[in-house]
């Protein structure tokens, strides 16, 4: 069962363009929403997180912009570079079993920013 | 400071064999999980461990797969009598606690080829 649903699979924005990134959930237990960055043969990397108590949180470039009705968040990427081209993750969690976060993740988006 | 180290990094078996993949979380970091991800996918957990128990094991798709942390630093996962479909790569992360909103940091990953 996919709890957490990520679109697009893949993405191409041109240099100094937006991108945008949409995740839907179902469990309405989940209670952290963070997104990931990944490059090639490396570990995901935090990147970015929300609480469902805010609609929107900005850090520099990044914005993940939250709905709780539609149980759906996304991450915008405003003037893309290159250097963002990755893989994206979207990801939720709940208070979990013994205090324990597992983290639920979306089916990724790869990212190509044109020079 | 060190991050989250695995060792392989990469490990090709024969199906049917027995492999050991190391994880060495960020000292300190008493919260340790184990993700997999498949090719193309996100990680899916497998394991958390708090502590030197294994507070939640409910990613274990079978028992063919184990892990331990005997210490409370240092974990294995260890996969018995492997099979094709095992192939993937294993990711380990850590965290100072495991409560919700604490970084999940991952290691590179242990990319496991069963032939």
């Amino acid at each position: 069962q996919q709890q957490v649903k990520q679109s697009p699979q893949s993405l191409i924005v041109q240099k100094g363009g937006i991108s945008i990134i949409n995740c839907a959930y179902e469990n309405t237990a989940f209670d952290y929403f963070p997104w990931y960055q990944q490059f090639p043969g490396k570990g995901p990397a935090l990147l970015i997180a929300i609480r469902p108590d805010v609609s929107e949180k900005k850090e520099g470039r990044f914005t993940i912009s939250f709905n709780k009705s539609a149980k759906q968040f996304s991450l915008h990427i405003m003037d893309s570079q290159p250097g963002d081209s990755a893989t994206y993750f979207c990801a939720a969690t709940s208070p979990g079993y013994n205090a324990g976060n597992m983290l639920t993740f979306g089916g990724g988006t790869r990212l190509m920013v044109k020079p | 400071g060190a991050g989250v180290s695995q060792t392989p990094s990469n490990k090709v078996t024969e199906k049917g064999k027995y492999v050991e993949l190391r994880c060495d979380p960020i000292s300190g970091h008493t919260a340790l999980y184990w993700y997999r991800q498949s090719l193309g996918q996100g990680p899916e957990f497998l394991i958390y461990f708090q502590g030197t128990g294994a507070a939640d094991d409910s990613g274990l798709p079978n028992d063919r797969f184990f892990a331990v942390r005997p210490e409370g630093s240092v974990s294995t996962l260890k996969i018995q009598r492997t099979e094709r479909g095992d192939s993937a790569v294993y990711l380990c992360a850590s965290s100072l606690q495991g409560g919700l909103t604490y970084t999940q940091y991952f290691g590179p990953g242990t990319r496991l080829t069963v032939l």
